[in-house]
C-alpha cells in the first residue's frame, strides 16, 4: 500500500511570511500532484511534477519533486490570506495504474 | 468551474431514506471516481469506473451503490445510511491509461445522516 505523509498537519502564519510544506513517501511515484481545497469545495489541481528533481513555479508557489520521486515540497513566498486552504499532495502510479494516492493534507491559515 | 458538476451540494437524510448523488463531467475523460472525505482523514477512494466498467470497489459497504451509465455520468445511490456516513462526497474524473493522472474534482456533496 502506497502512503503519503504530509507535514505539518496544521500551519498558521501571518501575511507576508514564507512557508514550506512537505509530502513524503517510501514509495516511488510516476507523478505527483498538488491540490488546494477551500472549505466546502472540491480540491483544485495546482501542479503536476513528473521528473525527479523537477522544480515548477506558479507565481509565489514553488513545487519540487524529489530526485528519487518519493517526496515533494511546496514553498510559498510572502503568503497572503487568499492562500488559506487545505493543501493536498497525491501520487500517481503511472501507466495502467491511474488511481491517485492522497495524503491527509496540510491546513494552512494565513492571518491578515 | 472545473468541468465536473455534482448535485445536490447539500443533502440531509434520515437513516431509512433512499437518495442519490449525481456527477457529470464534460471533459471527455474516461475514468470517474467517488471519494469520501471525513474530518481528519485522507481522501478515501470508494469506487473507480473506467469506460463505464467498475474497476475498483474499496470494501465499501453495500448501502452505497454506484452506477455509471456512460463515461460522462456517475451516480451514488444511498440507502439505510448510518450517522458515521456523514461526510463530503467528492466525484472526480481523469484520463485513464496515461502516465500522469490528473484528477478534476466536483464541488462535492455535503451529506448529513440524521
Amino acid at each position: 500500500t502506497q502512503l503519503l505523509e504530509q507535514s505539518p498537519q496544521f500551519l498558521s502564519i501571518q501575511e507576508g511570511e514564507n512557508l514550506t510544506v512537505y509530502c513524503n513517501s517510501s514509495s516511488v511515484f510516476s507523478s505527483l500532484q498538488w491540490y488546494r481545497q477551500e472549505p466546502g469545495e472540491g480540491p483544485v489541481l495546482l501542479v503536476t511534477v513528473v521528473t525527479g528533481g523537477e522544480v515548477k513555479k506558479l507565481k509565489r508557489l514553488t513545487f519540487q519533486f524529489g530526485d528519487a520521486r518519493k517526496d515533494s515540497s511546496l514553498h510559498i513566498t510572502a503568503a497572503q490570506p487568499g492562500d488559506t486552504g487545505l493543501y493536498l499532495c497525491a501520487g500517481g502510479g503511472g501507466g495502467s495504474n491511474y488511481k491517485l494516492t492522497f495524503g491527509k493534507g496540510t491546513l494552512l491559515t494565513v492571518n491578515p | 468551474e472545473t468541468g465536473v458538476t455534482q448535485t445536490p451540494r447539500h443533502l440531509v437524510m434520515g437513516m431509512t431514506n433512499k437518495k442519490s448523488l449525481k456527477c457529470e463531467q464534460h471533459l471527455g475523460h474516461n475514468a470517474m471516481y467517488w471519494y469520501k472525505q471525513s474530518a481528519k482523514k485522507p481522501l478515501e477512494l470508494m469506487f473507480v469506473y473506467n469506460f463505464k466498467e467498475q474497476t475498483e470497489n474499496n470494501s465499501v459497504p453495500s448501502r452505497f451503490s454506484p452506477e455509471c451509465p456512460n463515461s460522462s455520468h456517475l451516480f451514488l445511490h444511498l440507502h439505510t445510511l448510518q450517522p458515521e456516513d456523514s461526510a463530503l462526497y467528492l466525484c472526480a474524473s481523469s484520463r485513464a491509461n496515461t502516465g500522469n493522472t490528473e484528477a478534476f474534482f466536483g464541488q462535492g456533496t455535503r451529506l448529513t445522516v440524521v
